[in-house]
């Protein structure tokens, strides 16, 4: 039961370096998501995904690119770091969306130097 | 203001008493998760409320949902040492600010003490 795999787990980037993080799970959910997690200010959606080839912004989208060209696969990518970018990030998925059980990754703790 | 507010934000408690952290919505509530972070390690899921008056319980951890006062409360009995960790809400609130996503509350970081 592998569930939601995210990799890596520890990034440290220089600003202005672009990476993507990774995203996997073996649900077949239809329904993928990415959060930020800061101190002080919980976890804010940056972007989902509803099923393959469908994504749309969540609260904190700027920065951020993601694609959804496969159901089990949901990368987020950072285009040029930024020290703001300094997170924990988490992907979670559900069968069909945010009224069903989230399942969430382990997250990647990303700092940008 | 935050949309989602817990409270404690914080609470150390003695190993075997019993404790309850608060989640309050400003908005109306159209269900309500509840997560637990281990430091360093990402959410499990303890338990969904969907709807008002709804009580759930697992092994010493039970949650409820008051859909009037736009609140959930979760209280554990008999404490252990393996309840320690942050304790999330999650909330499925009128779509806006919040996406298609949760609105979390920034959690209650909870101690316990031998």
């Amino acid at each position: 039961n592998a569930g939601v795999t995210q990799t890596p787990k520890f990034q440290v980037l220089k600003t202005g370096q672009s990476m993507t993080l990774q995203c996997a799970q073996d649900m077949n959910h239809e329904y993928m998501s990415w959060y930020r997690q800061d101190p002080g200010m919980g976890l804010r959606l940056i972007h989902y995904s509803v099923g393959a080839g469908i994504t749309d912004q969540g609260e904190v989208p700027n920065g951020y690119n993601v694609s959804r060209s496969t159901t089990e696969d949901f990368p987020l990518r950072l285009l040029s770091a930024a020290p703001s970018q300094t997170s924990v990030y988490f992907c979670a998925s559900s069968y069909r969306g945010r009224r069903e059980k989230l399942f969430f990754g382990s997250g990647t703790q990303l700092s940008v130097l | 203001s935050q949309e989602l507010e817990q409270s404690p934000q914080s609470l150390i408690v003695q190993e075997g008493k019993n404790l309850t952290i608060n989640c309050t919505s400003s908005k109306t509530l159209y269900g309500l998760y509840w997560y637990k972070q281990k430091y360093g390690e990402g959410l499990i899921f303890l338990m969904m409320l969907q709807k008002g008056g709804e009580e759930k319980s697992h092994e010493k951890i039970t949650a409820k949902l008051d859909e009037k006062k736009q609140q959930s409360s979760l209280h554990i009995t008999a404490s252990q040492p393996s309840h320690a960790g942050i304790y999330l809400c999650g909330a499925i609130l009128p779509s806006g600010g919040g996406a298609d996503g949760l609105t979390f509350g920034k959690g209650t970081h909870l101690i316990i003490q031998p």
